[in-house]
């Protein structure tokens, strides 16, 4: 398609439970990258994939938090046992390739996990 | 450390007027910018981008100014319409294309 699409919109879930958000990088992309945005006017890179590879997973806290880039499957997200402090809108991103200057990034309209 | 940060968290401006929105970075090495909006509920929209090899750059009522000697950059938006009203970062890539957003300025428009 000719948007980044992310189930669900909104994901309400108990502190312990998983939850598990979905992207739909733009057909063509190959790249695509996952932050959290916990206040409003802040972001946090978690992880990035080139394909089904993982490329960059810097940000990404390892003890609970996977992610996965299946050939023919939506990207995922995957939050284990996860904490109040996991609330936050989950944003994806892709693009044609890792070199910015000639492919920008399209961001989806996010996941919004509240943790209750 | 490498870091992208904006003046002000909020900006009202009249119908109508310009606005500015501000952004100082202080990666001396850094050498593209791009200004993103975002609108509630929704994910950041690319606007415009700039390298450092420029000055100044516009597009359709926006105009990106980089100012390299003192590692500043402004987004300049004309003639401003409540359809603006949104947060606007700057950001800048890293290696392996990972953006580094600054703290947004959140952009009111009165009407």
């Amino acid at each position: 398609g000719e948007e980044v699409a992310q189930t669900p919109k909104h994901l309400v879930r108990g502190e312990g439970q998983k939850a598990k958000l979905y992207c739909a990088p733009i057909k063509g992309h190959s790249y695509v990258f996952w932050y959290q945005q916990v206040l409003k006017n802040e972001f946090k890179f978690l992880i990035s994939f080139q394909n089904e590879n993982v490329f960059d997973e810097t940000g990404m806290p390892k003890e609970r938090f996977s992610a996965k880039c299946l050939p023919n499957s939506p990207c995922s997200l995957e939050i284990q046992a996860t904490k109040l402090e996991d609330s936050a809108v989950y944003f994806c991103a892709s693009s044609q390739s890792d070199y910015t200057y000639n492919s920008p990034l399209h961001f989806g309209n996010g996941t919004r996990l509240t943790v209750t | 450390g490498e870091s992208v940060g904006l003046h002000l968290p909020t900006l009202s401006v009249q119908e109508g007027d310009n606005s500015i929105i501000n952004c100082a970075y202080s990666n001396s090495a850094s050498d593209y910018f791009i200004w993103y909006k975002q609108e509630s509920g929704k994910g950041p929209q690319f606007i415009i981008d700039i390298r450092s090899n420029m000055d100044k750059r516009q597009g359709q009522r926006v105009t990106v100014l980089l100012n390299k000697t003192v590692k500043h950059l402004s987004l300049q938006i004309a003639a401003t319409q409540p359809g603006d009203s949104a947060v606007y970062f700057c950001a800048e890539p890293n290696a392996g294309g990972k953006l580094i957003f600054g703290q947004g300025t959140e952009l009111s428009v009165k009407p």
